[in-house]
C-alpha cells in the first residue's frame, strides 16, 4: 500500500529539548516536504526536498532543520523547540510536484511544546 | 480526532444535495491547482486537480471549475453524502525559483442526514 508514515503521532515535549519527527514514504518519490497546520492559517510549507541531499527552505523554516540522506526518509528536526512550534505537522511526498501528480500526506504529528 | 481549524468558514448541506465550495487563489502565474479533503485526525487527501489551460474537469461526483479571470476555483460535489463531511482545501502551484503548493485556509463541509 502506497503511504507516507510519520512518527510519532503525538508528542509533548519541553522547551529546548531536541526532537526529531520521522517521515518515510514507500513510493520512490523524489519530492518530499514538511508542512505545519495552524488554525486559521492553513498549511504552510516548512522545508522541501527535490531529491537526495537536495533540500531548501519553504515559507516558515525558522527553528527547523531537515535532512535527506535517503530517498525514502525526510526527518524534521527541532534543535531547540519553543512553544510557538506547537502545531500539527504533515509530511508529504510527490513523484513530481505540480505536474499532474498529487501529494500524498502522512497522518500528521501533533506536537505540543510546553 | 485532531482539529484542523477552529474558525473555518462552514458550509452546511442536506444529504443528497449538491455542494459548491469556493476558493480564491492568489497568484495569476499559478499553473496547477488541487483540491484536498481532510477528515478529522487524518492528513489531506487528493480529490481532483486541474491545469491552468483548462476551465473544467470532472471526476467521480466531483467537478472543479477554474476561472482565471477572477482567480477563482470551485469544487462541486454531487449528491453529497455524510462521508463527504470534512475540511476542503484548495492549493495552487506556482514557481518563483522553487516549486511549492500554497494552500488556502479551508472550508468545513457539514452534511446533515
Amino acid at each position: 500500500e502506497a503511504q507516507v508514515t510519520q512518527n510519532p503521532r503525538y508528542l509533548i515535549t519541553v522547551t529546548g529539548k531536541k526532537l526529531t519527527v520521522t517521515c518515510s514514504q514507500n513510493m520512490n518519490h523524489e519530492y518530499m516536504s514538511w508542512y505545519r497546520q495552524d488554525p486559521g492559517l492553513g498549511l504552510r510549507q516548512i522545508y522541501y526536498s527535490m531529491n537526495v541531499e537536495v533540500t531548501d527552505k519553504g515559507d516558515v523554516p525558522e527553528g527547523y532543520k531537515v535532512s535527506r540522506k535517503e530517498k525514502r526518509n525526510f526527518p524534521l528536526i527541532l534543535e531547540s523547540p519553543s512553544p510557538n512550534q506547537t502545531s500539527l505537522y504533515f509530511c508529504a511526498s510527490s513523484a513530481q510536484l505540480g505536474r499532474d501528480t498529487e501529494a500524498f500526506f502522512g497522518q500528521g504529528t501533533r506536537l505540543t511544546v510546553v | 480526532g485532531e482539529s484542523v481549524g477552529l474558525h473555518l468558514p462552514t458550509l452546511s448541506v442536506q444529504e443528497g444535495d449538491n455542494s459548491i465550495i469556493n476558493c480564491a487563489y492568489s497568484n495569476s502565474a499559478s499553473d496547477y491547482f488541487i483540491w484536498y479533503k481532510q477528515e478529522s485526525g487524518k492528513g489531506p487527501q487528493f480529490i481532483i486537480d486541474i491545469r491552468s489551460n483548462m476551465d473544467k474537469r470532472q471526476g467521480q461526483r466531483v467537478t472543479v471549475l477554474l476561472n482565471k479571470t477572477v482567480k477563482h476555483l470551485s469544487l462541486q460535489i454531487a449528491a453529497t453524502q455524510p462521508g463527504d463531511s470534512a475540511v476542503y482545501f484548495c492549493a495552487e502551484n506556482w514557481v518563483t525559483g522553487r516549486r511549492a503548493l500554497t494552500f488556502g485556509s479551508g472550508t468545513r463541509l457539514q452534511v446533515q442526514p
